[in-house]
């Protein structure tokens, strides 16, 4: 497998609670924690969540991360406009011996 | 405040070199694991290297081994990624970005602006 599984769009009114799912293996997110990242457009990405379901200061509470088994989710409530982005999941591979990355979930706010 | 500059993109035909820097500042550099990821045009994320703390351990994607190399200069607060025989697909823009922990575990929590490498004749 040379990436985790997300799905390439996802999309919600203003208020609403979306979520984001991330699919991995043994190898990935079995035996290793999940990191996802925001890219907003023509930007480099930013930490969003870490260790699963850590903030990073200055993350808002409105953003939450889980994991469970080899499958993690992030979930986004109180949708706003500015969350409209690119979200990414990323863990490390201990068959691959380093990063792997989904393949990204553009986010769209209707 | 902490910052990572990316220098030494542009355009290179195939089978060319280049070679990237990233200048690091306002932490301490040679704590720091460090990694490289690109994008292509239109595309998601892709891990390419990373590097242990005092260089003595590095880690490539398959599809970049024997090809590129990861290095870093503690003195100079700087990381490097030699490109050879680049190839078509190696054309994304590059980022340099830092990592606390070994295992991702506080993920990579500081990020270049990066800088874009296009490999065409």
């Amino acid at each position: 497998q040379s990436v985790l599984t997300q799905p390439p769009s996802a999309s919600g009114t203003p208020g609403q609670r979306v979520t984001i799912s991330c699919s991995g293996s043994s190898s990935n997110i079995g035996s290793n924690t999940v990191n996802w990242y925001q890219q907003l457009p023509g930007t480099a990405p930013k930490l969003l969540i870490y260790s699963n379901k850590q903030r990073p200061s200055g993350v808002p509470d409105r953003f939450s991360g889980s994991k469970s088994g080899t499958s993690a989710s992030l979930a986004i409530s109180g949708l706003q406009s500015d969350d409209e982005a690119d979200y990414h999941c990323a863990a490390w591979d201990d068959s691959l011996n380093g990063v792997l990355f989904g393949g990204g979930t553009k986010l769209t706010v209707l | 405040e902490v910052q990572l500059v990316e220098s030494g993109g542009g355009l290179v035909q195939p089978g060319g070199s280049l070679r990237l820097s990233c200048a690091a500042s306002e932490f301490t550099f040679s704590n720091s694991w460090m990694h490289w990821v690109r994008q292509a045009p239109g595309k998601g994320l892709v891990w390419v290297s990373r590097i242990n703390t005092d260089g003595s351990s590095t880690s490539y994607a398959d599809s970049v081994k024997g090809r590129f190399t990861i290095s870093r200069d503690n003195a100079k607060n700087t990381l490097n990624l030699q490109m050879n025989s680049l190839r078509g697909e190696d054309t994304a823009v590059y980022y340099c970005a830092r990592a606390p922990g070994q295992w991702l575990v506080y993920g990579m929590d500081v990020w270049g602006q990066g800088t874009t490498v296009t490999v065409s004749s």
